[in-house]
Parts: C-alpha cells; sequence; structure tokens
C-alpha cells in the first residue's frame, strides 16, 4: 500500500475552519483515501473517503487535487468535540480493505 | 444499532496467565478485524476475518496469540501466556462489505494490563 505523510500535530480555534493536509505521491490510479479519527480513550472512528472527486458528508470535507498527490480533510466548523488523532490511509480498490495507520495528525482546538 | 460490543473492557492479568478478549460484529457485517494500539507502536492490524474465515493473521505478533471466529456474531482472540508486552489496547473492528470503499465500525476496546 502506497504511503501517506501527515504532519504531527496541528491547533486550531473554536468555531473556526480546519484543514488537515496529507501527502500521498506514490498513490495508483485505483487507491482510495480514508480518513478516520480517534477520539481520546476512544476507538477509531470512520470520517470520509474518496477516489477523485471532492466529497462531502455530515462530518468533514475531502479535497483531493487533481494530480490525486495530495488531499486535504476540511473541518468547516471545530468544535472541542473535534480534537483527536486524524489518519489518511490509502486503499488500494483490489484490496481487501485492510487499514493500515501511520502516526496521524493529532489536532488540538482551542477554545 | 449497539455498534461492535467488545469485552472486558478493562483487564488486568498475571505474566503467563491465559487473557481471552472477545467481539460482538455489528450485525450483518460479514468482516472482522483486530488491531492493537500501543505508545511505541501505534495501531496495528493483528487479523481479519471474511464470512468467518481468517484471511491474513501476517500481524499477529507469535503463537502465543490465536483468534478464532466461530460464527458472524462471535470473535475471540487469546493469548496464551501473556507477557507484559502485551499490554496494550486491542480494538475489534466490523464492516458491512470487502473492498476499498466500505468503512470500518470500531468497538470501544479492552485495555489489557500484563504484570
Amino acid at each position: 500500500d502506497a504511503k501517506t505523510t501527515q504532519p504531527n500535530s496541528m491547533e486550531s480555534n473554536e468555531e473556526e475552519p480546519v484543514h488537515l493536509p496529507c501527502n500521498h505521491s506514490t498513490i495508483s490510479g485505483t487507491d482510495y483515501i480514508h480518513w478516520y479519527r480517534q477520539l481520546p480513550s476512544q476507538g477509531p472512528e470512520y470520517v470520509i473517503h474518496g477516489l477523485t472527486s471532492n466529497v462531502n458528508n455530515r462530518m468533514a470535507s475531502l479535497a483531493i487535487a487533481e494530480d490525486r498527490k495530495s488531499s486535504t480533510l476540511i473541518l468547516h466548523r471545530a468544535t472541542l468535540r473535534d480534537a483527536a488523532v486524524y489518519y489518511c490511509i490509502l486503499i488500494a480498490s483490489g484490496n481487501t480493505g485492510k487499514l493500515i495507520f501511520g502516526q496521524g495528525t493529532t489536532l488540538q482546538v482551542k477554545p | 444499532d449497539a455498534g461492535v460490543i467488545q469485552s472486558p473492557r478493562h483487564e488486568v492479568t498475571e505474566m503467563g496467565q491465559e487473557v481471552t478478549l472477545r467481539c460482538k460484529p455489528i450485525s450483518g457485517h460479514n468482516s472482522l478485524f483486530w488491531y492493537r494500539q500501543t505508545m511505541m507502536r501505534g495501531l496495528e492490524l493483528l487479523i481479519y476475518f471474511n464470512n468467518n474465515v481468517p484471511i491474513d493473521d501476517s500481524g499477529m505478533p507469535e503463537d502465543r496469540f490465536s483468534a478464532k471466529m466461530p460464527n458472524a456474531s462471535f470473535s475471540t482472540l487469546k493469548i496464551q501466556p501473556s507477557e507484559p508486552r502485551d499490554s496494550a489496547v486491542y480494538f475489534c473492528a466490523s464492516r458491512p462489505g470487502q473492498g476499498a470503499t466500505y468503512e470500518q465500525y470500531f468497538g470501544p476496546g479492552t485495555r489489557l494490563t500484563v504484570t
């Protein structure tokens, strides 16, 4: 599976937008981009995924670069509850879908 | 929907004892995964099942670890004998289908401490 690179940590103010970057320069054409997050003392939870087009759901938006070598998870209005570790993971379409977690980005949200 | 259920939530045991962790996946999900999380190694996939059959156990650290899925609604992860380095949080996850477009649903985890 292709590798992803994320900043170790980011800070945000409450009620402001947050843009979490992910680089995946070796992505292949059939790799899906998935985002999960892990709140303190909880199991990971799915956030969003996409292939080529930008995606929106109730939790976040995913912006995918035209060359697909990078993507950005956008939280439109951060709340204190969004403080978590965010993981960007690539999954090949022919893969059985197992997740390989990196170190992720630890997001701190300040009131 | 109760989500993925894991038991026990916390387990403290002495080195050399057998430990059994349990997982009930979401009804209708046909894939099940066991992960381990430590500060040093982060989240690691141990094994996953599809339709109750183990597909990939390459992440199982050694023969002391074994996992079973006797039916679609129950799985166990057993460590025998346990060692202090097995101390970690163990997560179970399930998924409604196979492939890259399906999301995984994680349980709350079992925090294992081996003294």
